[in-house]
């Protein structure tokens, strides 16, 4: 499972885009790049997912370079309830759907 | 549409008293998990299955077992239990294909004195 580095914490205002860039220099072929999104006593809850290049759905977008060492998940025009901890997962199609978490990126939102 | 149900959602146990976490999903999914979040860490891989009636192991293995007997149901188990098990347990399940995200219960939160 490839390893993943990201900020430790961000702090924003209602209103902007947040950006949080995640590192995974040893990404497989054929691994696919997820975020999660964790609220206070529950548990993790699905954002986004891709492969390559640019996805959207409706609560965020996902950049990934070419080279697929980085990517970018970007929260547009936060809310308070986007107050959470946000993890970048590397899952190998090879691995029976194992997830590695790291610690992940407390983003805190205020008025 | 419940979803990943844990159950119970909070328990406190002795020091080698023994008890059984039950992790229910109604999504016909193949594949589950459990995990195990200490404060300020992210979710560590206790055990996993692939189907009903296989098991293997995680990250963190050692002091737990774990069944899968029906297809929605996943057991986790903690025989003597320890301090050091004090934790909040999460249960995922997740559909076959390698896209596919998992989907989480809200926690079990165990404290063992």
């Amino acid at each position: 499972l490839a390893k993943t580095t990201q900020p430790i914490s961000m702090d924003s205002y209602e209103g902007q885009e947040v950006n949080i860039t995640c590192s995974h220099n040893n990404i497989a072929t054929n691994d696919y790049i997820t975020w999660y999104q964790q609220f206070p006593s529950q548990g993790p809850r699905f954002i986004i997912q891709g492969y390559k290049t640019k996805v959207t759905n409706e609560v965020a977008s996902l950049f990934i370079p070419a080279d697929r060492k980085s990517s970018t998940l970007s929260l547009p025009r936060v809310s308070l309830s986007d107050t959470a901890v946000y993890y970048c997962l590397v899952g190998s199609t090879d691995s029976w759907g194992k997830l590695q978490f790291g610690a992940g990126t407390q983003v805190v939102v205020t008025p | 549409n419940a979803g990943v149900t844990q159950t119970p959602k909070f328990r406190v146990l002795k020091t080698g008293q023994s008890m059984t976490l039950l992790c229910a999903q109604d999504m016909n999914h193949e594949y589950m998990y459990w995990y195990r979040q200490d404060p300020g860490m992210g979710l560590r891989l206790i055990h996993y299955s692939v189907g009903e009636g296989t098991t293997a192991k995680g990250e963190v293995p050692d002091g737990y077992n774990v069944s899968r007997l029906k297809k929605q149901n996943f057991l986790l188990g903690l025989e003597s239990a320890a301090p050091s098990q004090t934790s909040v347990y999460f249960c995922a399940s997740r559909k076959h294909g390698d896209d596919q995200p998992q989907h989480f219960g809200d926690g079990t939160r165990l404290s063992i004195l």
